[in-house]
């Protein structure tokens, strides 16, 4: 496809459980970010790829959260045992280079996770 | 730590009205700096980018912004607006690292005929 897509769309979990939630980016991309943004928030950073190497996971807000790249395209950020703080849109990007401060992020339109 | 701060969480205009959305940022080193934009049940979008040169950017649909380095500043304008810029604006930088963006809490911008 044209842009990146990221699926479900929504998500419901109950608290405690496990979800994994996928990106697919632009066909190409080097570079892939996970976002997460709260209500009324901007977005903040989680984690970067670079391929499949995952370079910065200074925003992940506890080793309850996990991602991954294996074959350097599509992405899986994987929550652990979910709480209700962890309710919010989590947003995937990519951009073509490897992470040049030239380059231009594209944006998927985010899965809205609910833990109840 | 760097920050980006906007000022205006909502805006109301009317048609025709000129807009300007402030946008502060916190880091001393060099920056790239971006306005993103989200209408209603869409994904964000690039609205316009600063990188080097020049320090009036023009964007898409008519939008501009000034980055002013002494004061921090990367604020957006438009002359005048239409119902269809109803939407969130976000101002955000890179600083170094791998790219990583950091975002303000964004500006809702409601625009009535």
């Amino acid at each position: 496809g044209a842009g990146v897509s990221q699926s479900p769309r929504y998500k419901v979990a109950k608290r405690g459980q496990d979800v994994a939630l996928r990106c697919d980016p632009i066909s190409g991309h080097v570079s892939l970010f996970w976002y997460q943004q709260a209500l009324g928030q901007g977005p903040e950073f989680l984690t970067y790829f670079q391929n499949e190497a995952q370079l910065d996971k200074s925003g992940l807000p506890s080793d309850r959260f996990f991602a991954e790249r294996p074959e350097g395209s599509v992405s899986t950020l994987k929550i652990q045992r979910t709480q209700q703080e962890d309710s919010a849109v989590y947003l995937c990007a990519s951009s073509s280079l490897a992470g040049g401060l030239t380059d231009t992020q594209y944006f998927g339109p985010g899965t809205r996770l609910t833990v109840l | 730590a760097q920050s980006v701060s906007q000022h205006n969480h909502h805006v109301i205009l009317s048609e025709a009205a000129s807009l300007e959305l402030g946008c502060n940022y916190s880091y001393g080193g060099t920056v790239n700096l971006f306005w993103y934009v989200q209408y209603p049940g869409q994904h964000l979008q690039l609205l316009l980018k600063y990188f080097s040169g020049d320090p009036l950017v023009k964007g898409i649909k008519g939008f501009e912004a000034e980055f002013i380095k002494s004061k921090f500043s990367f604020n957006l304008r438009k002359p005048s607006v239409q119902w269809s810029d109803t939407a969130e604006y976000f101002c955000a930088v890179n600083a170094g690292g791998y790219n990583k963006l950091i975002f303000g809490a964004g500006t809702r911008l409601a625009v009535h005929p």
